[in-house]
């Protein structure tokens, strides 16, 4: 089985700009999860998406959106960014998720955003 | 709220060495513990899990026990190798109808041959 993949693997943006971010899960997995690594704060929690509705959010300003697409693959948008923004974005995906029963999340390689 | 507390790094070991790296938690509940593993340049992998009180979650001669009483889930490996040296970060997960991992701060681990 195909692993989590993500796209691009590496961006350069400036300030202000916008910038999208795609993430297609493990074949099967509806969950779909992204989280933001800094050297700062760690790895924190952005949203979840599951069947195409977002389940959960991370305390992230209204700046970070993101969406899923009825094949479960899932984008998430940057705008207006900023220098702080400069990022490990990962995703992360797990298989069909009941209330109560926590499921394996599935990461992959992630995508190295850099606001100039 | 949740909240994941680890023992800060670098930690340097000798090859062959006994590994200890402490992790504690704060959640009410029965959440699931994970260990994960990120080596340079790459995601998150799961290094092993325990989903309730008193599991251990075992996995390349890592392992953890899930302790409810003392709150913790630290991570043990008998006889470290080089090619172990990577940032292991313990974690929380709950799924009360979303999904959502609160992580530890990550700890580096090198290991000299």
């Amino acid at each position: 089985k195909a692993g989590v993949t993500q796209t691009p693997r590496y961006l350069i943006k400036t300030r202000g700009q916008q910038v999208t971010l795609s993430c297609s899960p493990i074949s099967g997995h509806r969950s779909v999860s992204w989280y933001q690594q800094t050297p700062g704060q760690g790895l924190q929690f952005l949203f979840e998406y599951f069947s195409e509705t977002q389940r959960n959010k991370g305390n992230f300003p209204g700046r970070f959106s993101g969406r899923q697409f009825s094949n479960s693959r899932s984008e998430m948008n940057v705008s207006t960014l900023e220098l702080g923004d400069s990022a490990l974005y990962l995703c992360a995906s797990s298989s069909l998720s009941v209330a109560g029963v926590t499921d394996t999340q599935y990461f992959g390689p992630g995508t190295r955003l850099t606001v100039l | 709220g949740d909240s994941v507390t680890q023992m800060e790094g670098p930690v340097t070991l000798s090859e062959e060495a006994f590994l200890t790296i402490n992790c504690t938690y704060t959640a009410t509940g029965y959440p699931s513990l994970f260990w994960y593993v990120q080596y340079p340049g790459e995601g998150l992998q799961l290094l092993l899990k325990a989903t309730k009180a008193d599991d251990k979650g075992s996995n390349k001669g890592f392992e953890a026990t899930y302790r409810k009483e003392t709150t913790s889930f630290h991570l043990e490996k008998g006889s470290v190798q080089v090619s172990d040296s990577a940032v292991y970060f313990c974690a929380l997960s709950r799924n009360t109808g979303g999904f959502k991992t609160i992580f530890g701060a990550g700890t580096r681990l090198f290991v000299k041959a």
